[in-house]
């Protein structure tokens, strides 16, 4: 069965600092690795996903992850933090496909705060 | 493109009541699913469908059913709400197939409270 764990319920980092959100994830095939992102009363927006090939992926508004299967873990993180990254983040996996059906089991989120 | 639209964007409904939360897409994809968000329990899969007439339960379908008549649209029912029932409610489409790399694209979300 497919998991994900956000160990980390928040995240308080310095405007200009590095940041990091941790995932880890349980699938039985090969996964297929997402990042969302979702401000204030808003829906989810996707920032990245890793399928195949090079372990650091690059996403949107400066965003990366590196995939890491020896540790089954799929961080997310920004060089430079801006106070605008201040949001909750979902980490999400699917194993591999047999019938099309595409759904997502997501972690539990990790509040990003940035702090000016 | 209008991407994924839901409505109504909030909704208080009495305990016993019903309703149907709208969802529709213009992207043609072939998937289409409803999650529930809950604090601390991130995106939980209500149903899903990967094609027009094909439905099928997701991780907590109870309470809920849906329909798929058309590629475009996927609606939510709630034939009885209760209190448990209250949620963020969560519209998501793709392509389908063998893609499981496609991307999830999700609606702004219905807010539902049910007293």
């Amino acid at each position: 069965a497919q998991s994900v764990a956000q160990p980390e319920d928040q995240v308080n980092v310095a405007e200009g600092n590095p940041l990091t959100v941790k995932c880890t994830y349980s699938v039985s095939g090969n996964p297929y690795l997402f990042w969302y992102v979702q401000y204030p009363n808003r829906g989810l927006q996707f920032l990245l996903k890793y399928i195949t090939g090079d372990n650091l992926v690059k996403g949107s508004y400066g965003f990366e992850a590196e995939f890491n299967k020896s540790q089954t873990s799929f961080h997310l993180k920004k060089p430079s933090a801006l106070v605008s990254d201040s949001a909750l983040y979902f980490c999400a996996v699917r194993d591999t496909p047999l019938t099309g059906a595409n759904h997502l089991f997501f972690g539990t989120g990790t509040r990003l705060t940035v702090i000016p | 493109n209008a991407g994924v639209t839901q409505t109504p964007k909030f909704q208080v409904l009495k305990t016993g009541q019903s309703m149907t939360l709208q969802c529709a897409q213009d992207m043609n994809h072939e998937y289409m699913s409803w999650y529930r968000q809950d604090p601390g329990m991130g995106l939980r899969l209500i149903h899903y469908s990967v094609g027009a007439g094909i439905t099928d339960q997701g991780e907590v379908p109870n309470g809920y059913n849906v329909s798929r008549s058309t590629t475009e649209d996927f609606p939510l029912r709630l034939l009885s709400a209760a209190p448990s029932q209250t949620s963020v409610y969560f519209c998501a489409s793709s392509y389908s197939g063998s893609g499981a790399e496609e991307t999830q694209y999700f609606g702004p979300g219905t807010r539902l409270l049910v007293l």
